[in-house]
């Protein structure tokens, strides 16, 4: 149980283009996504969070306005990365928390996104 | 705030031995959580471990263990009988019990398994 997948696994797009990443909870309801960004070799850095219902809390530095966050539904956040540039190019992560038994208020993480801007 | 820090960018160890990963934090909260996640070259982050600060014990996962020291701040991971397929990163990662449940993540430590 408690599967987060993401789609696409992978893009390539247009400098100046939009692209839309989605992620699911498979098998349970999510009131907070995170999205993360991870550089080769570094660590997960923490953009947002993404709540239900709600507007999206952004990290220091993060412009929201770039990453749009939409969590429409307990199973569904998308992040929109806006007027993309090579600079963007990066591995996107989303994880949701979970809210049931042992595992309560643990994140499960999705595959990731690998973002290339051309 | 709170912070992480592993101070071994890269380990290497031995297949069948033992090796530990450091891991120590700061913070003022005296409830927390401490994770240590594995990202495997497919990028797929896997929780190995997890420990509750409120409890002594250390957490063990079959080959997988902690020593956590509370008071020192202090959470190492010990894999046991080292497998190939141990080779990864690993990240420690810390969790609050209240507020927005984010993790903190430290740098990682890269994880070499040698034949």
């Amino acid at each position: 149980g408690a599967v987060v997948s993401q789609h696409p696994s992978w893009v390539i797009c247009k400098s100046g283009t939009s692209v839309k990443i989605e992620c699911r909870s498979l098998d349970f309801q999510a009131t907070t996504m995170f999205w993360y960004r991870q550089f080769p070799k570094q660590s997960l850095m923490l953009m947002a969070t993404s709540n239900e219902g709600s507007k999206a809390t952004y990290e220091q530095g993060v412009e929201k306005d770039k990453f749009l966050i939409n969590h429409a539904s307990l199973t569904l956040s998308t992040l929109t990365v806006t007027s993309a540039h090579p600079e963007d190019s990066s591995f996107y992560i989303c994880s949701a928390r979970t809210l049931r038994g042992r595992t309560y208020n643990e994140q499960f993480f999705g595959p990731g996104t690998r973002l290339t801007v051309l | 705030a709170q912070t992480v820090t592993q101070s071994q960018p890269e380990m290497s160890v031995q297949e069948a031995e033992t090796v530990t990963l450091s891991c120590t934090y700061d913070t003022s909260e005296s409830d927390y959580y401490l994770f240590w996640y594995k990202q495997p070259p497919s990028r797929q982050m896997i929780l190995v471990i997890r420990q509750e600060a409120y409890k002594q014990q250390n957490a063990t996962e079959n080959r997988f263990s902690v020593n956590f020291q509370k008071a020192a701040k202090s959470f190492s991971l010990k894999i046991s009988d080292s497998q190939l397929g141990d080779a990864a990163m690993y990240f420690c990662a810390y969790r609050s019990t209240s507020g927005t449940y984010k993790y903190i993540f430290g740098t990682g430590t890269r994880l070499k398994v040698l034949a």
